[in-house]
């Protein structure tokens, strides 16, 4: 299994709401990643996640809340999001090192009503 | 990391070669150079690295110029399935995976038939 899975591929939620992004992969990547893309930008690094523990928060609010209960598992909490939070949420894994680049999922589009 | 300058979008007909080049004068010594492209709302794809030598693969060619400063992508028989977005980017990969990889504006690229 050589893929990123990204669920859901679109999310409409309003800015009570609480959800969550998943993302998963099995091919024992250690580091995973979350980006948010905005339309015509390119990708913003999020979080970065080494061995199950958060390494690098890339000052994000608190309202989006990211979680790895294993190494195959990463997500990401969202609640009380504000229209412009609306994007492409893009999910990353690396091996160690990273030499061979990162593997990305398709991304879940979200749109905050 | 150091910081990539590329052109903001080129063409190129169906059949030929395209050439996306890639300006990253800052790069320091243990800095690689990755390519990636994003096709229309897709996660982006690994396509290409290098240090120093040439690179090429079952996708595309990575030429460095010898003082590093410079790197051009050759895609050699473009298809109208190349059109998306490429992003130059240089990074020290990290063993311990708490490297970030940062995007810059990427160039479009437009294959026409």
């Amino acid at each position: 299994d050589t893929e990123v899975t990204q669920t859901p591929k679109h999310l409409v939620m309003g800015m009570t709401n609480k959800k969550s992004l998943k993302c998963e992969q099995h091919m024992g990547h250690r580091a995973m990643y979350w980006y948010k893309q905005k339309a015509k930008k390119p990708p913003e690094l999020m979080f970065v996640y080494s061995y199950e523990k958060l390494s690098i928060n890339e000052s994000v609010p608190s309202r989006f809340s990211p979680e790895c209960p294993n190494s195959s598992l990463l997500n990401l909490h969202l609640h009380a999001l504000q229209p412009e939070d609306s994007a492409l949420y893009l999910c990353a894994s690396s091996s160690s090192g990273g030499y061979l680049g990162y593997t990305f999922g398709s991304g879940t589009r979200l749109t905050v009503v | 990391d150091a910081k990539t300058t590329q052109p903001t979008s080129m063409d190129c007909a169906e059949g030929r070669a395209a050439n996306l080049p890639c300006n990253h004068s800052t790069i320091s010594g243990n800095e690689y150079v990755y390519w990636y492209r994003q096709i229309h709302s897709q996660g982006p794809q690994y396509i290409i690295h290098g240090l120093k030598n040439n690179e090429t693969n079952e996708m595309a060619s990575l030429i460095i110029t010898e003082d590093r400063k410079s790197s051009t992508l050759i895609l050699p028989h473009a298809t109208l399935r190349d059109t998306a977005v490429y992003y130059c980017i240089v990074r020290v990969p990290s063993v311990y995976n708490t490297d970030k990889l940062i995007f810059g504006t990427g160039t479009r690229l437009q294959v026409f038939p």
